[in-house]
């Protein structure tokens, strides 16, 4: 079975503060994905990854940037966290773009909350 | 643009049918997801259709109309574990993995 992992459930943080979101996928998948998802307004696209140290822009990429040092890792950063950026985060995994029927993995996302 | 619209929530009654619409306008096709979520967990894979039909699997179906733009995932004799949010994707066929996803659709299964 796929496995994604994120580097924690909930998160606490403050006004200004940077912050790092971990994922880790055990497939050796070649796409990865950061989502944040709210209520009313669904899975937003915010970065993907097609190989390592290649990134793209996703539909709401400002305020956060992305880090693929290695395949199965890939990083969200929040240069400097603000309120409206409390949302739960979630990060997805899938083979490689020649695999039409590939579907994403999802980790089991990580509540954060920005006071 | 990308546009997919599902209804906010549904409820339905254990041992029943019901179906999740999903209609979208997007620049591109390149295939269809159904995903399910329950509360607090990750999105888990459903279904997918990238030709015009109904694919079946198990009590779970799903069924495309490209030249409609619509979508619907149909659910029989329906259990309480049922209670989830329904996700609709659609990958345009520009940015090849990237999927676009509707709001959701919140499915409550009474007794």
């Amino acid at each position: 079975d796929v496995k994604v992992t994120q580097s924690s459930r909930y998160l606490v943080k403050r006004t200004g503060e940077k912050v790092f979101l971990e994922c880790v996928q055990d497939m050796d998948h070649e796409n990865m994905f950061w989502y944040r998802q709210d209520p009313g307004l669904g899975l937003r696209l915010i970065y993907f990854s097609y190989d390592v140290k290649m990134k793209e822009k996703g539909d709401i990429p400002e305020g956060y940037s992305v880090s693929r040092e290695k395949k199965e890792r890939f990083s969200l950063i929040l240069e400097s966290a603000s309120t409206n950026q409390t949302s739960m985060y979630l990060c997805a995994s899938s083979l490689a773009l020649a695999h039409s029927t590939d579907t994403q993995y999802f980790g089991p996302g990580t509540r954060l909350t920005v006071l | 643009g990308q546009n997919i619209d599902q209804p906010t929530e549904m409820t339905a009654t254990e041992g029943a049918i019901v179906q999740i619409n999903c209609t979208y306008q997007t620049s591109g096709f390149n295939g269809l997801f159904w995903y399910q979520q329950h509360a607090g967990e990750a999105p888990t894979f459903l279904s997918y259709n990238v030709l015009d039909g109904l694919e079946e699997k198990g009590r779970f179906s799903s069924f495309l109309s490209r030249s409609k733009g619509y979508s619907y995932l149909l659910l029989k004799e329906l259990q309480m574990k049922d209670s989830a949010s329904y996700l609709c994707a659609v990958r345009p066929y520009t940015g090849f993995q990237k999927l676009v996803f509707g709001t959701g659709t919140r499915l409550l299964v009474s007794p």
